[in-house]
């Protein structure tokens, strides 16, 4: 079965800060993976996705990720944080072999960027 | 693009009532999922459908929950009857067919349903 784990449950960076938020997965074979905003009060947002190619994504709002195999992450991250950037991130992952199945979703992430 | 469309927004019933919870997804998309967000529970998928047609409902909690998608523009999810346990935030997702598993779902801004 496929999953993802998100091991913290909050984030805490000063602002200016380079950011991680972590993810690992479990999957069989290759794997797509994504990342997910939540700012509060509204819907999840598509940041990046990693299907192929590249290790190093790059998405929206300066986001980046970096697929790892041998270590079977993709950790979301940043340069230089800001305040704006807090909000809840999930990261999700979906066997390529499943057609257009739901994603599977960690527990999320909180991130607090501090001024 | 409209993106998807949720109604209401916000709901607010006593235990018992019927509620129903609207979904329109984006045009072209033939995939649409149906999640509820809670803090104990996080986000679960509760259904979702391939073209109008119900493929996994095992996430829905009890008989009580129904969904239906009679078009490819609309969804509904209903609650009947409704309990406090239920109150959550309700989201709709659509994502668009052809490359499959390389499609990302894109969500709804939700429905907050306060169940008294």
């Amino acid at each position: 079965a496929q999953s993802v784990a998100q091991p913290e449950d909050q984030v805490n960076v000063a602002e200016g800060n380079p950011l991680t938020v972590k993810c690992t997965y479990s999957v069989s074979g290759n794997p797509y993976l994504f990342w997910y905003v939540q700012y509060p009060n509204r819907g999840l947002q598509f940041l990046l996705k990693y299907i192929t190619g590249d290790n190093l994504v790059k998405g929206s709002y300066g986001f980046e990720a970096e697929f790892n195999k041998s270590q079977t992450s993709f950790h979301l991250k940043k340069p230089s944080a800001l305040v704006s950037d807090s909000a809840l991130y999930f990261c999700a992952v979906r066997d390529p072999g499943s057609g257009n199945t739901p994603l599977v979703f960690g527990k999320g992430t909180r991130l607090s960027v501090i001024a | 693009d409209a993106g998807v469309i949720q109604s209401p927004r916000h709901e607010v019933t006593e235990m018992g009532q019927e509620v129903t919870l609207r979904c329109k997804p984006i045009s072209g998309h033939n995939s649409l999922f149906w999640y509820r967000q809670t803090m104990m529970r996080g986000l679960e998928l509760l259904i979702y459908f391939n073209n109008n047609v119900p493929i996994d409902d095992s996430g829905m909690p009890e008989d009580r929950f129904s969904a239906k998608m009679p078009n490819a523009s609309f969804s509904t999810l209903k609650i009947q009857p409704s309990e406090p346990r239920d109150s959550a935030v309700y989201f709709c997702a659509s994502s668009r067919p052809g490359q499959g598993p390389v499609n990302e779902q894109f969500f709804g801004p939700g429905t907050r349903l306060t169940v008294l």
